[in-house]
């Protein structure tokens, strides 16, 4: 069965303090892995896809990386606007994401 | 703003009522969704709308009953609710099945 585990569950962050938010992924063929980022009372906002190990991508202070059983996403000199809850999904066939529980992170001034 | 738009944003319904949510695109994507998601949890998958056709239905109950009139539309019929559906129910689109998901912000529902 397809599990993704985020880990923490929780970021507190001081303003331009950098960290890293963990997915790890058991998917049987995975077909992309996709980071969103979630703001209360809206949906999820699309960030990144993933295909294959090594591959990286960059949008403003989020970098996202993917290994063959795990994904980080890096957050460098983080900004109040970048609290949110950040999801990675996967996809094991054409249709289906998959999402893991999310981590939820604050940044304070 | 998202260019995937959901209407209403909120409802409360009865369990007896009968309401129908909204969801609308514009970019030309011919595969669409609906999820449900529980709060603190993410979401789940409900049904995948492709070329305007119903291709999945993760066992959802019939008291859902989803429809796409068109390529731009899709709508989720609601009859006889029970209060465990209350949840914020999210449309996505994609240009085509294998291609990354966007989604609207999503109905918040509550069943009294």
């Amino acid at each position: 069965e397809d599990q993704v585990t985020q880990s923490p569950e929780a970021l507190r962050l001081q303003e331009g303090e950098s960290s890293s938010l963990n997915c790890s992924y058991t998917v049987s063929g995975l077909r992309g892995l996709f980071w969103y980022r979630q703001d209360p009372g809206k949906g999820p906002e699309f960030l990144f896809t993933l295909y294959s190990a090594g591959e990286e991508k960059e949008k403003e202070r989020l970098k996202a990386t993917l290994t063959k059983k795990e994904s980080f996403l890096h957050i460098t000199a983080p900004k109040p606007e970048d609290s949110a809850t950040y999801l990675c999904a996967v996809r094991p066939n054409d249709y289906k994401l998959s999402f893991g529980a999310g981590t939820t992170v604050t940044v304070r001034a | 703003d998202t260019e995937v738009t959901q209407t209403p944003k909120h409802l409360v319904m009865g369990m007896t009522n009968k309401k129908s949510l909204k969801c609308e695109q514009h970019m030309g994507h011919r595969a669409m969704y609906w999820y449900k998601q529980k709060a603190k949890k993410p979401p789940e998958l409900m049904f995948v709308y492709s070329y305007e056709k119903l291709s999945i239905n993760e066992s959802v109950p019939s008291r859902f009953s989803p429809e796409c009139p068109n390529s731009s539309l899709l709508n989720l019929h609601l009859h006889a609710l029970q209060p465990e559906d209350s949840a914020l129910y999210l449309c996505a689109s994609s240009q085509v099945l294998n291609q990354p998901q966007h989604f609207g912000d999503g109905t918040r529902l509550s069943i009294l």
